[in-house]
Formats: C-alpha cells, structure tokens, sequence
C-alpha cells in the first residue's frame, strides 16, 4: 500500500524559514517524480514544485521560484521542500503527491497524496 | 502559463442525477494532459481520471472524462451520496494548473 507521510509543518512568523519532509513507502520510490502541492484554507489546489526521479529535472511555480527549493534523497525514500522567505501568502495545507507515471519527464498527474501538513506564516 | 476554468462553481443535484462537469483552458492542453481529482471535506484529493479519459485504478464506470484541446468535461451518470464534493481538473501538458473546482452539491 502507498503512503505518504509529511512533517514539518507549523507556526512561522513571516521572512522565516521552514523544512518540510514527506516519507514515502509501499512504491519503488526511485521510479517516480515527486510534487508538492499546497491548498490555502478554503481555497483551491495550486502545484508547488515537482522533481524527477534521479532530481535530474525540477520546477516550481512562479508563485515560489527563488524562495523554495524542492530535493529527494533516494536512499531514505524521502522528499524535502526547503521554504525560506515565507509570506503570509504560503499559508496552507501541504500535500506531497506520487506522479502517477514512471520516469518520464514531469509534471504528470498525481496519483497518490499523503494527508498534508499545514504550515501557518504569522507573527 | 495555463489557466483552468471550471464550470459552475456549484452544481446542486439529487442522487440519481446526471452530473456534467466543464473545465476550459486557456490554450491547447497537448495530448490531452489533463487530470480530474474529488475532494472530499478534510481530506486529500483523489485522482479519477488521467489523459482526459482513462480512469484511474478503482474508479467507478459512472466516472467518465471527455474533451481534447481546450475543452474538456467530467461526467457522473448517477450520482451516488458519496459522490458529492468539490472536483478539479489538472492540466499537466505544460508545467501544471488546477482549475478552481466545482463543488457538487445535494438539491
């Protein structure tokens, strides 16, 4: 059975940083893309960034390009999203997400989703 | 970048009902890359289709996904209770939008 565990959420004041991490298991993890996408309360879905399998290709959206930094270690079957500079804008639910075909060249659809962790910029 | 807009906002239906979903790009989504997700109330979305028309794994046949181009449309032929929710659609032919969601609602 796939899971998706992330961590690392909480309360953070703005201009601060935060380190998320997503556990994954039941899957060859090494095979597959990774995504992080964010839900802002009550608000729709907005894709955050994705990374290939072998971190050979990553992006991000506009909205997070220089400010966020999306990494993968392999060997712990892991994935990371680094957000430094938050705006109370990043509030919201973050859900990392299983890209639904192997290899390839993502983004494709998302397959998988972990329960999210929710991460609060306030002072 | 590619915008996705859903219509309508809401749809409000009896189990039973035929649900007609519409999601419009803002240019040509290439070879129909497009993904239709369910969310219910605190949880995560749920994919039920890819490449327009093909269902993910375990999605019931009254799910069906159409369109090509900028127009693409998510279908229930009969509502069931639990298939009331918000969904979007997903397009991933260039990096990757969500549309904005239509909430189906009980009449």
């Amino acid at each position: 059975e796939v899971q998706l565990v992330e961590s690392g959420g909480g309360l953070v004041q703005p201009g601060r940083s935060l380190r998320l991490s997503c556990a994954a298991s039941g899957f060859t993890f090494d095979d597959y893309a990774m995504h992080w996408v964010r839900q802002a309360p009550g608000k729709g879905l907005e894709w955050v960034s994705g990374i290939s399998w072998n971190s050979g290709s990553i992006g991000y959206a506009d909205s997070v390009k220089g400010r966020f930094t999306i990494s993968r270690d392999n060997a712990k079957n892991s994935l990371y999203l680094q957000m430094n500079s938050l705006r109370a804008e990043d509030t919201a639910l973050y859900y990392c997400a299983k890209d639904g075909v192997s290899g390839g060249s993502p983004p494709y659809y998302f397959d998988y989703w972990g329960q999210g962790t929710l991460v609060t910029v306030s002072s | 970048e590619i915008v996705l807009t859903q219509s309508p906002g809401t749809l409000s239906l009896s189990p039973g009902e035929r649900a007609t979903l519409s999601c419009r790009a803002s240019q040509s989504v290439s070879s129909s890359y497009l993904a239709w997700y369910q969310q219910k109330p605190g949880q995560a979305p749920r994919l039920l289709i890819y490449g327009a028309s093909s269902r993910a794994t375990g999605i019931p046949d009254r799910f069906s996904g159409s369109g090509s181009g900028t127009d693409f449309t998510l279908t229930i032929s009969r509502l069931e209770p639990e298939d009331f929710a918000v969904y979007y659609c997903q397009q991933y032919g260039s990096s990757s939008t969500f549309g904005g969601g239509t909430k189906v609602e009980i009449k």
